[in-house]
């Protein structure tokens, strides 16, 4: 079974200042990691994923993530936070199982940034 | 392409009352997804299709039913709507390809059941 855990249901940061949103994963076998937003009335947004190769991801607004496989994490990041960052993230992961994958979500981190 | 839509927007049941969830994509995804999202609960994976008459349960299938005569549709029926049936739905769909594509997801259905 593949689980996905978000240990801070709220994180609070000042606007200017670096954010890093936490996930850790479980799966057996080689992972699919993905971020989502979500934004209030809104369905799910992609951010990022880490497939292979690079453990620091990329992704969308400025968003990066780094893949740790010995601490099985992949916290979301960003250097400077905006307030327009503030929404629901939530983590997800899918083991590799060509045909067969689906996504296993985190319980979401509402993340506010303070002006 | 209009992506993946969801109608309604909003629908309010009775108990005991039934109900098809709409679910349409555009972008020849093979791919569909139905969760359901609980305040503090994550997401949760209803059911899902590989394809064009292909469909399967996922972790809370229970009370739900779906098909998928189409690639482009994918409804979710609630045949007797319970409180526990309160909750947001959302649709999402993805490519055949490997696994490591993202989902796209629709706006999803807010329902409630009193």
């Amino acid at each position: 079974a593949q689980s996905v855990a978000q240990p801070e249901d709220q994180v609070n940061v000042a606007e200017g200042n670096p954010l890093t949103v936490k996930c850790t994963y479980s799966v057996s076998g080689n992972p699919y990691l993905f971020w989502y937003v979500q934004y209030p009335n809104r369905g799910l947004q992609f951010l990022l994923k880490y497939i292979t190769g690079d453990n620091l991801v990329k992704g969308s607004y400025g968003f990066e993530a780094e893949f740790n496989k010995s601490q099985t994490s992949f916290h979301l990041k960003k250097p400077s936070a905006l307030v327009s960052d503030s929404a629901l993230y939530f983590c997800a992961v899918s083991l590799r199982d060509f045909g067969n994958e689906k996504l296993t979500f985190g319980t979401g981190t509402r993340l506010t940034i303070i002006p | 392409n209009a992506g993946v839509t969801q109608t309604p927007k909003f629908r309010i049941l009775k108990i005991g009352q039934s109900m098809t969830l709409q679910c349409t994509q555009d972008m020849n995804h093979n791919y569909m997804y139905w969760y359901r999202q609980d305040p503090g609960m994550g997401l949760k994976l209803i059911y899902y299709s590989v394809g064009a008459g292909i469909t399967d349960k996922g972790e809370v299938p229970n009370g739900y039913n779906v098909s998928r005569s189409t690639t482009e549709d994918f409804p979710l029926r609630l045949e007797l709507a319970a409180p526990s049936q309160t909750s947001v739905y959302f649709c999402a769909s993805r490519p055949r390809l490997a696994g490591d594509n993202e989902q796209f997801f629709g706006p999803g259905t807010r329902l409630t059941v009193l």
